[in-house]
């Protein structure tokens, strides 16, 4: 238990679908990151937030946006997804600004499938 | 692309210690080098970081020669739970302008009966 907790854990869903990705940390604090994890590839850094500000986003298409109300939730927002987004995607925190010598605090998942 | 590499498969028995080299011709001057371990299904968890010489915790030791091009993760007496993948990190630039982490394919480590 690192204290990152997300839901769902699995995720089935058609291309023409709307759903969301829940992501809340219990840990205080004020970083959070959202990435994507396909098979057989390094994990893809996508979002990052700070105090609930935006600070990174790393090239990503728009049928993924990001919402972050506070410092401890963080949201992935998907529509139209395609096929090769299926991928696990990990939702992360770390204690200050973002700082990427800071230790992250990463959450189980949600196991995606798009069909 | 990540700054480092490592060996993308290591095969071991129980019981041995396992040395884990990652190169990282291009540190920064101020970088720490870290290490996570994901298993399968499961997001990374952070294992240890150093910045020189030696750093040891209850699950594992660093070393870092001095002039810190590479890294060597040690587990020693390694169990069949140590399965697992094993990432070294350091910093790098995006192209967005931000300083961060960027993960490579790691090593996958098998620890065999």
């Amino acid at each position: 238990e690192t204290g990152v907790t997300q839901t769902p854990r699995h995720l089935v869903m058609g291309m023409t679908n709307k759903k969301s990705l829940k992501c809340e940390q219990h840990l205080g604090h004020n970083a959070m990151y959202w990435y994507k994890q396909s098979a057989k590839k390094p994990l893809e850094l996508m979002f990052v937030y700070n105090f609930k500000e935006q600070t990174e986003n790393n090239s990503v298409p728009s049928r993924f946006s990001p919402e972050c109300p506070n410092s401890s939730h963080l949201f992935l927002h998907l529509h139209t997804l395609q096929p090769e987004d299926s991928a696990l995607y990990l939702c992360a925190s770390s204690q200050g600004e973002g700082d990427h010598q800071e230790t992250q605090y990463f959450g189980p998942g949600t196991r995606l499938l798009v069909l | 692309l990540a700054k480092t590499t490592q060996p993308i498969s290591m095969d071991s028995y129980e019981g041995q210690e396992v040395n884990i080299t990652c190169s990282h011709n291009n540190i920064a001057t101020n970088d720490y080098i870290t290490w996570y371990q994901q298993f399968p299904s499961q997001g990374p968890r952070f294992i240890i970081q150093g910045y020189k010489t030696k750093v040891t915790n209850e699950v594992a030791s660093l070393f870092i020669p001095a002039d810190r091009k590479s890294s060597t993760l040690s587990l020693p007496r390694v169990s069949l739970s140590d399965t697992a993948v094993y990432y070294c990190l350091v910093g790098d630039w995006s192209t967005s302008g931000t300083y961060k982490y960027i993960f490579g394919t790691g090593t996958r480590l098998k620890v065999l009966a």
